[in-house]
């Protein structure tokens, strides 16, 4: 079993403000990060696909660091917007022979921006 | 071009019965997993497909079983149902069977009673 842990569990925030997340997970054998937003009744949408240690990734008011020595990455919204709202799920893939191919997610989580 | 496509959308079923989920991924796309979704909890992998072979199987009994066809579709079969097996299930695509990009269908959301 392989945790990713992420935190908050939820978040309320008000239009306009900034926020961010955290997804921790075991940094041995650590091979790729994702990031997908899920909103209901949707399937998941990719946002970032993450690798090297220091890597930072943006599109548009969301952006995302990681550190795989440390094991965690961070979400970080700028700006929130009422669509914004949202499951954020982080996922893993572990460079373990036979495993490689499987994703291990976090929880999520669930932001709503009030207007 | 269609994105991941899972059927049916919602499912009720009875404890005891069988159920089998369909799931078509992206055109060009050889690989299908299969993910299951409770309450709470993050998505859980059950299978990985590709190219018609089974690559991988997570921690899920031998009620679980899957096969992929010569046009990349794949069915998720459940045998004896459990109400524990009530769940969102998540089918994903890819082009290989470790490279990055995973497309998700929007699940089937399977209801044991």
């Amino acid at each position: 079993i392989l945790n990713v842990e992420q935190s908050p569990q939820s978040l309320h925030v008000q239009e306009g403000d900034s926020t961010n997340f955290t997804c921790s997970f075991p940094s041995s054998n650590f091979y790729a990060l994702h990031w997908y937003r899920w909103e209901t009744a949707k399937s998941p949408e990719a946002l970032f696909v993450m690798t090297l240690n220091g890597d930072e990734k943006k599109k548009g008011r969301i952006s995302a660091t990681l550190n795989t020595k440390e094991g965690y990455s961070y979400l970080y919204i700028k700006g929130s917007q009422p669509e914004d709202s949202a499951t954020y799920l982080c996922a893993i893939h572990v460079n373990r022979g036979s495993t490689l191919g499987r994703l291990y997610f976090g929880r999520g989580t669930q932001l709503t921006v009030w207007p | 071009d269609a994105g991941v496509t899972q059927s049916p959308t919602h499912l009720i079923k009875t404890r005891g019965q069988q159920v089998t989920l369909r799931c078509s991924p992206i055109s060009g796309h050889k690989s299908v997993s299969w993910y299951q979704q409770v309450l709470g909890q993050g998505p859980q992998f059950i299978f990985q497909y590709y190219e018609k072979e089974e690559r991988g199987r997570g921690n899920f009994p031998d009620r679980f079983s899957a096969r992929q066809f010569p046009n990349y579709s794949s069915e998720l079969n459940v045998n004896a149902l459990l109400l524990g097996d009530s769940a969102l299930y998540l089918c994903a695509s890819s082009a290989g069977t470790s490279n990055y990009g995973y497309t998700f269908g929007s699940g089937t959301r399977l209801t044991v009673v």
